[in-house]
């Protein structure tokens, strides 16, 4: 079975652009999770998807939004970049929602300058 | 607010000898926790996991413990190996919901 993919893996964007991350989950699973990772701060929680609902949301601003697909592909959007957006976005897919494991793809690593 | 902590950022460990990673939570909601592991340039994957019920659980080399009452956890790695080498995150997840709150991470170093 594949994996977790995420497109693009690497990125560079200037401060006030847009970006979209893709994040295709495993075959069958219907929940993602989108994660930002920073020195220091760990794995910070973004949002999830089940079913094409949003069903949990982080503590981010509403720059941060996302969505999915009927396929359960899901995006993340990041509009008005700003420098402390640089990060390693981390999608992660499970089969529910809920305290099941995740599976995680390697994520796509976002440069604002 | 960092929810889950990992005091430590970094450990370096003798092969062949115990990996003791530690993990404290402040919110007494978490009901469930899991361990995960990230090698570079990947992302992480799953380790081990324990329900508030137990306060151990064992898998292989890997065995996590649990102690409610200092809401603590740690995972114990034996014998550690090269190859065990990685960030290890721990997570809480609440009985209230479903969102997984992970730690900062510790960068585990086992020298051959």
């Amino acid at each position: 079975k594949a994996g977790v993919t995420q497109t693009p893996r690497y990125l560079i964007k200037t401060r006030g652009q847009q970006v979209t991350l893709s994040c295709s989950p495993i075959s069958g699973h219907r929940s993602v999770s989108w994660y930002q990772q920073t020195p220091g701060q760990g794995l910070q929680f973004l949002f999830e998807y089940f079913s094409e609902t949003q069903r949990n949301k982080g503590n981010f601003p509403g720059r941060f939004s996302g969505r999915q697909f009927s396929n359960s592909r899901s995006e993340m959007n990041v509009s008005t970049l700003e420098l402390g957006d640089s990060a390693l976005y981390l999608c992660a897919s499970s089969w529910t929602s809920g305290r099941v494991e995740q599976y995680f793809g390697p994520g796509t690593r976002l440069t604002v300058t | 607010d960092q929810q889950v902590k990992q005091n430590s950022p970094s450990l370096s460990v003798q092969e062949g000898r115990i990996s003791i990673l530690n993990c404290d939570y402040t919110n007494s909601m978490f009901d469930y926790f899991l361990w995960y592991k990230k090698y570079p340039a990947e992302g992480p994957t799953f380790l081990i996991s324990i329900s508030s019920i137990k306060d151990k659980n064992e898998d292989g080399r890997f065995t996590v413990f649990l102690n409610k009452s200092a809401k603590h956890l740690s995972l114990h790695i034996v014998p550690s190996q090269p190859g065990d080498s990685a960030v290890y995150f721990c997570a809480g997840v609440p009985n209230t919901g479903n969102q997984f709150y992970f730690g900062t991470g510790t960068s585990l170093t086992v020298i051959p």
